[in-house]
């Protein structure tokens, strides 16, 4: 499979919890992105990563939201001490460099978190 | 990224031809305009783009008003597979900051009958 690969699928944890979720990107991709989204919404942006470099955050990303993409390759999204109110569907996506707005994004399944 | 409307909802039977309208009063010349659905459960899909001429691939035909301020997603013969959530998105192609990212709407509910 050379699509988007995300782990886990789901998460159940306790309020007040750390978790942190995979990414891995298709391999020739060099932009990544973090997407996340609440029940009969839209994926909202969280965070752009170009190689290795975050290039843009979303204010929706908080301090207890951190992202990194070392070497430019996979990618990890580290929620500490998890709220309710992150409860959602964490998506990432990939695209290939291609100049202007044509590029389209491929998306992984997700990671569905659930914060008790 | 400029904003866009969508019908919260529609309905078709399989194997007829689907209309997904999309408003953009507010686009701009280097905005290109692209559909993607989210099938239940899944990430979303890329189903096309296009700038300013009709586009067609495997999936759908893209219809671009001559003013652009509206387009139309057309699939030909729905499935039961085509139930999805439609988003119509704009993505502005001349660069800046906005890094590609997407902006989604709510998009529009597609029930395709049996």
């Amino acid at each position: 499979d050379t699509g988007v690969s995300q782990d886990p699928r789901h998460k159940i944890t306790k309020r007040g919890q750390n978790v942190t979720f995979r990414c891995d990107p298709i391999s020739e991709h060099n932009r990544l992105y973090w997407y996340r989204q609440t029940l009969g919404q839209g994926p909202e942006f969280l965070t752009y990563f170009q190689n290795e470099a975050q290039l843009e955050k979303s204010r929706l990303l908080s301090d207890r939201f951190s992202a990194e993409r070392p070497k430019g390759s996979f990618s990890t999204l580290e929620i500490q001490r998890t709220e309710q109110g992150d409860s959602a569907m964490y998506l990432c996506a990939s695209s290939p460099r291609l100049a202007g707005g044509r590029n389209e994004q491929f998306f992984g399944p997700g990671t569905r978190l659930t914060v008790l | 990224d400029a904003k866009t409307t969508q019908p919260n909802s529609m309905e078709s039977n399989e194997e007829e031809p689907v209309h997904l309208p999309c408003n953009h009063s507010t686009i701009s010349g280097t905005d290109y305009i692209h559909w993607y659905r989210q099938l239940p459960s899944q990430g979303p899909e890329y189903v096309i783009h296009g700038l300013t001429s009709n586009v067609n691939n495997r999936m759908a035909s893209l219809a671009i008003a001559e003013d652009r301020k509206s387009s139309t997603l057309i699939l030909h013969r729905a499935t039961l597979r085509d139930a999805a959530v439609y988003y119509c998105i704009l993505r502005d192609s001349a660069g800046g900051t906005s890094y590609g990212k997407l902006t989604f709407g709510q998009g529009t509910i597609l029930t395709v009958h049996p």
